[in-house]
């Protein structure tokens, strides 16, 4: 959707390593969530943003960072990326009428 | 916490037939919004609904709210190839419009 990228689309990294997923909107929204979907789970909330510096912890966080230095980009970060994390992740923002979601990122955990 | 499910988890349907997907959700529910995911894609959504009992049509596509708003069923009138992909409700939890979402139905529709 016109108003929401993520980056990158597609990753392959190895265990152990940290990764870094981008989230950019360009409509000034305050809130800004991260999603993780996966088979039988539907989607599950990872962090989520109500501001500038202002994040907190969703129902599947462990081993999951957030920043949020700027409106625009909010940034999630697997600090020792595990296999359990592979997934495909969502990032998305709220408009007046529902959520706006990303194109999300395909990554993978080798 | 806050538990939404839905049923069935998966349906295959000849083009043509009726389609139904029920969500429940654990707590009583301010608004229930749906959304639809298509093969590959992201989740899009479709409507949002506020007030108990309340029924919204989008052509073939029924939503209802039920009395209680504690459940909502989406039901597709003779459905088309193009309705292919995974439905899934979602109520809001807590504070900063966070959502909750269903585990979903999948469904397939084929000639």
């Amino acid at each position: 959707d016109a108003g929401i990228t993520q980056s990158p689309r597609h990753k392959v990294t190895e265990t152990g390593t940290p990764v870094t997923l981008r989230c950019h909107q360009t409509e000034n929204h305050r809130y800004m969530y991260w999603y993780r979907q996966d088979p039988g789970h539907g989607l599950r909330l990872i962090h989520y943003s109500y501001g500038v510096k202002d994040t907190d912890k969703g129902e599947v966080s462990d081993g999951y960072s957030v920043s949020r230095s700027k409106t625009e980009d909010f940034l999630l970060t697997l600090e020792s990326a595990t296999s359990s994390q592979t997934s495909v992740y969502f990032c998305a923002i709220n408009r007046d009428y529902g959520y706006t979601f990303g194109s999300g990122t395909r990554l993978t955990v080798v | 916490g806050q538990q939404v499910m839905q049923i069935p988890q998966y349906q295959h349907v000849q083009e043509g037939e009726d389609f139904t997907t029920y969500c429940n959700s654990s707590t009583t529910l301010s608004n229930i919004q749906w959304y639809k995911q298509r093969p590959g894609g992201h989740p899009v959504f479709l409507i949002q609904l506020v007030k108990s009992g309340e029924v919204k049509k989008q052509k073939r596509l029924t939503f209802q709210f039920g009395e209680a708003k504690k459940n909502s069923s989406l039901h597709i009138t003779a459905t088309q190839t193009t309705d292919v992909g995974t439905y899934f409700c979602a109520g809001p939890t807590g504070t900063a419009s966070k959502l909750t979402f269903g585990t979903g139905t999948r469904l397939q529709v084929t000639l």
